[in-house]
């Protein structure tokens, strides 16, 4: 059975650090492993999706590597802003369906 | 537009009441998803159906019944609703190798 850990739960950062978020799963054998961002009271916003052939992705501030040999994901905001603060969701694809971690709360300080 | 939509937003309910949620897609995609999000934020799937055939079912009190009527609509009805039932029900599709979309969710709270 897939189990998705994320660390740290919660993270409270001053604007303008860089700052990585981390993922692990325990069964190797996905299909893609995405990102989500997840606002309060909100749905969630896909934010990276990397296939289990590549090793990382990028758009705009945010960078995703996976390891899928050893079941970890990263993903790196550069120049963090007030903006980003929100939850963030790691969640690995296998046998047609998403199974999520529990999530990393950022918060960013102006 | 709205790629996926869910009505009603919120929904507050006695217990034992029956109720339904509904999900519509307009992204042509060929599979639909509902996912239950409790108190701690824990996100987990509950069904899945690809082209109005179910295709995942997990461990779910059989008073939860999903129905797709066509591909880009699926509804979720539960029976004899009770307290562990309140929860966001995030409603999401996908086309294949591509992300998930997701809804925007229902608030479910039972009295």
């Amino acid at each position: 059975k897939q189990e998705v850990t994320q660390i740290p739960a919660a993270l409270s950062v001053p604007e303008g650090e860089n700052l990585v978020l981390n993922c692990s799963f325990t069964d190797s054998a996905i299909y893609n492993l995405q990102w989500f961002r997840q606002d309060p009271g909100k749905g969630l916003t896909s934010l990276l999706l990397i296939q289990s052939s590549q090793r990382e992705q990028t758009s705009g501030r945010l960078n995703a590597s996976l390891d899928k040999s050893s079941g970890r994901s990263t993903l790196y905001i550069a120049a963090s802003q007030p903006g980003d603060s929100a939850t963030y969701l790691c969640a690995v694809s296998s046998n047609y369906k998403l199974t999520f971690g529990k999530g990393t709360l950022l918060t960013v300080n102006p | 537009d709205t790629a996926v939509s869910q009505t009603p937003k919120y929904l507050v309910t006695q217990m034992g009441n029956d109720k339904s949620i509904k999900c519509e897609q307009n992204l042509g995609h060929d599979t639909m998803y509902w996912y239950k999000q409790d108190s701690k934020k824990f996100l987990k799937i509950m069904f899945s159906y690809n082209n109005k055939e179910l295709i995942i079912n997990e461990t779910v009190p059989n008073r939860f019944s999903p129905k797709s009527p066509d591909k880009a609509h699926l509804n979720l009805h539960i029976n004899s609703l009770e307290l562990g039932d309140s929860a966001v029900y995030f409603c999401a599709s996908r086309a294949a190798p591509e992300t998930q979309y997701f809804g925007p969710g229902t608030r479910l709270l039972v009295l």
